[in-house]
């Protein structure tokens, strides 16, 4: 079966303390997304990657960080210079060609709680 | 404004047809997109529509596209309490996509 994966479901952080999200996909997709989606605000774009060891900063990226050593995997670090950082944080991934057709297969996301 | 834009909350009954409006500010998109979340679920594509068409129709969707508007719009004819849910416009740019805040739609028995 083909898909894009996230763990944990729910984590729970302390203030001060850095914490990554996993997100993996086996869809062999060149590009892949980070997005933050809080209640009324739609989603939000941290950072993306389009190419392995490439990723560009998104709207909101201050406070998060990426790496993209292997095209499977794209992990995220939310680190305590995130000031809010209590969200849901949805994973993407898509075929890179612009200007055509680009569906984004969305991973089920990560509630991030920070206490 | 904002560049994708579409109201906050829809609520109809079931059976009913539902109709989620769109609207954009940049017509250089190639594809249009309509995404489906459920609660505490990811997002998953439901239809979309390349932008030299007018309409598209999938079972009981139909998307609309007016680009001279700038306006998409999506039905969802007899509409069901498995419909409720997020949905969400987006517009192709530069091989990302920028997405509307979501619209939530409610279904009354």
């Amino acid at each position: 079966d083909g898909g894009i994966t996230q763990s944990p479901k729910y984590l729970f952080r302390k203030e001060g303390q850095n914490v990554t999200l996993s997100c993996e996909q086996n869809l062999n997709h060149d590009a892949m997304y980070w997005y933050r989606q809080d209640p009324g605000q739609g989603l939000r774009l941290i950072y993306y990657s389009q190419i392995v060891n490439d990723f560009q900063k998104g709207d909101i990226a201050e406070g998060y960080s990426v790496s993209r050593e292997k095209k499977e995997s794209f992990p995220l670090t939310v680190t305590s210079a995130q000031k809010n950082p209590t969200a849901f944080y949805l994973c993407a991934s898509s075929t890179f060609l612009a200007g055509s057709y680009n569906e984004q297969f969305f991973g089920p996301g990560t509630r991030l709680t920070v206490l | 404004g904002e560049d994708v834009e579409q109201s906050l909350f829809l609520s109809v009954r079931e059976g009913d047809s539902s109709v989620i409006n769109c609207t954009y500010t940049d017509s250089s998109s190639t594809y249009l997109y309509w995404y489906k979340q459920e609660p505490g679920a990811g997002l998953q594509l439901l239809t979309y529509i390349f932008s030299n068409m007018d309409m598209k129709q999938d079972q009981r969707l139909t998307v609309l596209l007016n680009k001279k508007d700038k306006h998409l719009s999506l039905r969802i004819a007899d509409t069901q309490t498995g419909d409720s849910a997020i949905y969400f416009c987006a517009r192709g740019s530069q091989g990302n996509l920028i997405f509307g805040k979501g619209t939530k739609l409610s279904v009354k028995p």
